[in-house]
């Protein structure tokens, strides 16, 4: 079946650093891939998707690009805040009503002033 | 256009009580899921309703149940407690499901003591 794979945290960095936060996806066809934001004491947010192979999502300063060849959508942002802290999970999403969505464990991002 | 509303926001009960959650989806969205978030687990998808219908469900005893109403709002009950059921459960919904970006919910803290 499908899975998503990401990398495990927390990932602690220093206000203004640089982020990556590792995703690979194992999935038949051409899914849909998305990055979802938990910050504290509140439910799940979608921060960016994309769609197609070559793809590049992005919001909030934050992207991560579709590649098909890797199978992987790694999260990045040059430049992080504290109000980044949260936890991010990337997710896939087959086409068809029924499908349910597969979920990556989530990654805890800390980031210190 | 509001949100998704999840009552109560936090709930404690002793082992062997049931304990009903309600789920409000945005407007117009006919596909509402429920998932237990815990530590250790991460997102476990409980079930997925779609026009008061059962149209998904994933691998929890039977003491977890749902139900979805005509105006698309949907409760999940969960009977005979156990200490293990302490999580946070989120609700999430959609127009349609599949590989629509899903809208969640602040989320019902459940304690089980």
């Amino acid at each position: 079946g499908d899975s998503v794979t990401q990398m495990e945290g927390p990932v602690t960095l220093s206000e203004e650093a640089f982020l990556t936060i590792n995703c690979t996806y194992t999935a038949t066809g051409y899914p849909s891939l998305f990055w979802y934001v938990q910050y504290p004491g509140e439910g799940l947010q979608l921060l960016l998707k994309a769609t197609k192979a070559d793809d590049k999502g992005s919001n909030k300063g934050f992207e991560a690009t579709y590649r098909k060849e890797t199978t992987s959508f790694h999260l990045e942002k040059g430049s992080v805040q504290v109000s980044d802290s949260a936890v991010y999970f990337c997710a896939l999403s087959q086409s068809g009503g029924s499908y349910i969505p597969t979920f990556g464990r989530g990654t805890s991002l800390i980031v210190h002033p | 256009k509001a949100g998704v509303t999840q009552t109560p926001r936090y709930l404690i009960k002793t082992r062997g009580q049931q304990v009903t959650l309600s789920c409000s989806p945005i407007s117009g969205h006919r596909s509402v899921s429920w998932y237990q978030q815990t530590p250790g687990q991460g997102l476990q998808f409980l079930f997925e309703y779609f026009s008061e219908t059962q149209r998904n469900k994933g691998n929890f005893p039977g003491r977890f149940s749902g139900r979805q109403f005509s105006n698309s709002r949907s409760e999940m009950n969960v009977s005979t407690l156990e200490l293990g059921d302490s999580a946070l459960y989120l609700c999430a919904s959609s127009l349609q499901g599949g590989s629509e970006k899903l809208f969640f919910g602040s989320g019902t803290q459940l304690s089980v003591l």
